[in-house]
């Protein structure tokens, strides 16, 4: 079984500040997929960014980039120039490499996140 | 583009009532997942659908079913509910073998 784990319940950020967020996860798996999703107070599941185990770059998009240390089963989340915007809970998820089962996420408990003016 | 669509948004129901959610995924994507997310937790996931074939069972209760129809909508029946069956559900969807999940904006029940 897959465990992820996100030991940061609550953080905070002045704004145009960097934020890490950290998560860590358990699996067997050799192949697979690691993802952090953004939960504003909508509570819409937002995609912010993923990796492909496989791949040694860290994956980037914008102000998110990825800290991914696949010997360590590491995955931390790193947002520069944090906006208002960015306040929400952050969910890391795992998903192993897509077969004919086995194909959900698993979620950490999620890291809320506030952006101070 | 097309999102994951999600009926009814919100839904109040009395305890042992019976509850329907229905999911229509992105056009052409084969493949539902429904997550559970209750107040404060992260999302579990219940049950997946590939073809209209159920694919993944996971912490659905016995009183829950699901399907997935020839339009690929999926529908989640919840019958006997339960106070702690209030919760936020999610449905997401993708193509079969890919591994990005798609959410739409959630069905809040909440069970009285």
């Amino acid at each position: 079984a897959q465990t992820v784990t996100q030991s940061q319940p609550e953080m905070s950020v002045q704004e145009a500040e960097t934020v890490t967020l950290s998560c860590t996860y358990d699996t067997s798996e050799n192949n697979y997929y690691l993802f952090w999703y953004k939960q504003p107070p909508s509570r819409q599941m937002i995609l912010v960014i993923r990796q492909e185990a496989y791949k040694q770059q860290n994956a980037t998009e914008n102000r998110f980039s990825v800290n991914f240390q696949k010997a360590a089963k590491s995955f931390s989340l790193k947002i520069s120039d944090s906006q208002l915007g960015d306040t929400a809970m952050y969910f890391c998820a795992f998903m192993k490499h897509p077969s004919n089962t086995g194909n959900q996420f698993y979620f950490g408990t999620g890291t809320s996140l506030t952006v101070i003016p | 583009a097309a999102g994951v669509i999600q009926s009814p948004r919100h839904l109040i129901k009395e305890k042992r009532e019976t509850a329907t959610l229905k999911c229509y995924p992105i056009p052409r994507h084969d493949t539902v997942y429904w997550y559970q997310q209750g107040p404060g937790q992260d999302p579990q996931f219940l049950i997946s659908f590939y073809e209209k074939m159920q694919s993944d069972k996971g912490s659905i209760p016995d009183r829950f079913s699901a399907q997935q129809f020839s339009d690929y909508h999926s529908e989640l029946n919840m019958s006997s509910l339960e106070l702690g069956d209030s919760a936020l559900y999610f449905c997401a969807s993708s193509l079969r073998f890919r591994e990005t999940q798609y959410f739409g904006p959630g069905t809040r029940l909440l069970v009285l």
